[in-house]
């Protein structure tokens, strides 16, 4: 079993819907990140979070440390979001990310 | 721009061959990582530098060496590549304050070992 596992691997919504991606994660941690990739491209890090909840722009994303769980929540999506939505977490000193296997999002115009 | 730069871009070897992918980060960051990325597996630590003059394997590390040269750059090395080492490398450092975001990422190496 993976130690982070996320919901639904994959997802498409239409443009404008409100969207949640899962996160699960068995072990201990120190913090939990998000990260958005594009097709080909980069990887970049949305969130770094330990507690509660965190918002930038059209983007929440919130930690229950009782239940291992995250979200990331987009609001009023766009073709644009279309990207694959990582959940990683840090665990122990030197802060080595474990990765979840991604989920892949598609927004239709 | 500042950030993580690696490279090259994209990369063929013939089962064999030695190439180092080279990653430099300008944010003065200590911590610098290389990651590989293979379909269905999500990312896998290769090794990782906590600071300069220190470097820990992780989780797939054999088949490689790495070099952190100063606190800058932080080297990836195939010694004789195979075609199982065909995947998507990424570099990626790390800010230790309490920022919302942490880590950031190279653009990534595509290598193709035939």
């Amino acid at each position: 079993k993976n130690e982070v596992e996320q919901s639904p691997q994959n997802l498409t919504a239409q443009e404008g819907e409100f969207i949640t991606i899962n996160c699960s994660y068995s072990v201990g941690i120190s913090a939990l990140h998000w990260l958005q990739q594009h097709p080909g491209g980069g990887i970049v890090s949305l969130f770094m979070l330990s507690s509660g909840k965190k918002k930038h722009g059209r983007l929440i994303a919130t930690i229950n440390i009782q239940e291992k769980h995250s979200s990331l929540h987009i609001t009023a999506s766009h073709p644009r979001d279309s990207a694959v939505y990582i959940c990683a977490v840090t665990t122990g000193a030197n802060s080595k990310l474990t990765f979840g296997k991604g989920i892949t999002l598609s927004v239709r115009p | 721009n500042a950030g993580v730069t690696q490279t090259p871009k994209f990369q063929v070897l013939k089962t064999g061959q030695s190439m180092t992918l080279q990653c430099a980060q300008d944010m003065n960051h200590n911590s610098m990582y290389w990651y590989r990325q293979d379909p269905g597996m999500g990312l896998r630590l290769i090794y990782y530098s906590a600071s300069e003059g220190t470097t820990d394997k992780g989780e797939v590390p054999n088949g490689y060496n790495v070099s952190r040269l100063n606190k800058r750059e932080f080297s990836l090395r195939l010694e004789s590549a195979a075609p199982s080492q065909t995947s998507v490398y990424f570099c990626a450092s790390r800010r230790q304050d309490g920022s919302n975001y942490g880590y950031t990422f190279g653009s990534g190496t595509r290598l193709t070992v035939v």
